[in-house]
C-alpha cells in the first residue's frame, strides 16, 4: 500500500496570504486527489491532480483559488490562495493504485486568522 | 443529485456487543461502496469494499452488506472493543467510471469498556 507524506501537518496563517501543501508518495500512483474536510464535516473533493496537465476541479472549486501541480507520478502540491477564515479546514491528499481503494495522508490542519 | 446519508448521531455501545452502522443513498446506483475508518487528526483508512453483485463481505470482525433494492449498506463490527472507537465513513464512487469517492458524513462510534 502507498505511504503518503503530507507537509505541513498544520499551519496558522493570516488572512490574504497563501499556503502550499505538499504531498509525496513512496511509489508511482495513477490517481491523486485533494480533499477538504471542514470542521465537523465529511470530506469534499476539491480536484483530481493530473500528471503533466491541468487539474480537474469539482463544482465550487476554481484553479485561481486552489492551484494544483503534479509534476510527476509521486508528487503534488495544493495551494490555498488569498486565504480567508472560511478556508480553515483539513486538507487531505489521497492516492489510488490499481484497485478502487484510496490511501490518504494524515492531512494539513489549516487555521486562517 | 446524489445523496449519501449516515446517522450523524454518535453510536455508543458496550464492549463485546455488535455495532451496526447504516449508510443510505438516493438518486444513485453505485457499482460498489467502500467503508473507511477515520481517527481524530488522521486521514481515513480503507476497511472494506463491497460490489453491487455481492450481498455480504467479511473481514475478521467486520461485515458489510449491500442492498441495492433498499439503497442501503450496513456495516457491522462484532465483539466490539474500545479500540474500535472512531468515525466510520461510507464512500461510493462519485460517478460511474470515476475513481474519486464521495463520502458520507460519517458515524462516530464510541465503545465503552
Amino acid at each position: 500500500s502507498a505511504v503518503i507524506s503530507q507537509k505541513p501537518s498544520r499551519d496558522i496563517c493570516q488572512r490574504g496570504t497563501s499556503l502550499t501543501i505538499q504531498c509525496q508518495v513512496d511509489s508511482q500512483v495513477t490517481m491523486m486527489f485533494w480533499y477538504r474536510q471542514q470542521p465537523g464535516q465529511s470530506l469534499t473533493l476539491i480536484a483530481t491532480a493530473n500528471q503533466g496537465s491541468e487539474a480537474t476541479y469539482e463544482s465550487g472549486f476554481v484553479i485561481d483559488k486552489f492551484p494544483i501541480s503534479r509534476p510527476n507520478l509521486t508528487f503534488s502540491t495544493l495551494t490555498v490562495s488569498n486565504m480567508s477564515p472560511e478556508d480553515s479546514s483539513i486538507y487531505l491528499c489521497s492516492v489510488g493504485e490499481s484497485d478502487e481503494k484510496l490511501f490518504f495522508g494524515s492531512g494539513t490542519q489549516l487555521s486562517v486568522l | 443529485s446524489q445523496k449519501i446519508e449516515q446517522n450523524s448521531e454518535a453510536l455508543n455501545i458496550q464492549e463485546g456487543k455488535t455495532a451496526t452502522l447504516t449508510c443510505n443513498y438516493t438518486n444513485y446506483s453505485p457499482a460498489y461502496l467502500q467503508w473507511y475508518r477515520q481517527d481524530p487528526g488522521r486521514g481515513p483508512v480503507f476497511l472494506l469494499l463491497i460490489r453491487e453483485n455481492e450481498k455480504e463481505k467479511r473481514k475478521e470482525r467486520l461485515k458489510v452488506t449491500f442492498d441495492t433494492t433498499l439503497k442501503q449498506s450496513l456495516f457491522h463490527i462484532t465483539a466490539s472493543q474500545p479500540a474500535d472507537s472512531a468515525t466510520y465513513l461510507c464512500a461510493p464512487p462519485m460517478d460511474t467510471g470515476r475513481r474519486a469517492l464521495t463520502f458520507g458524513s460519517g458515524t462516530r462510534l464510541q465503545v465503552q469498556p
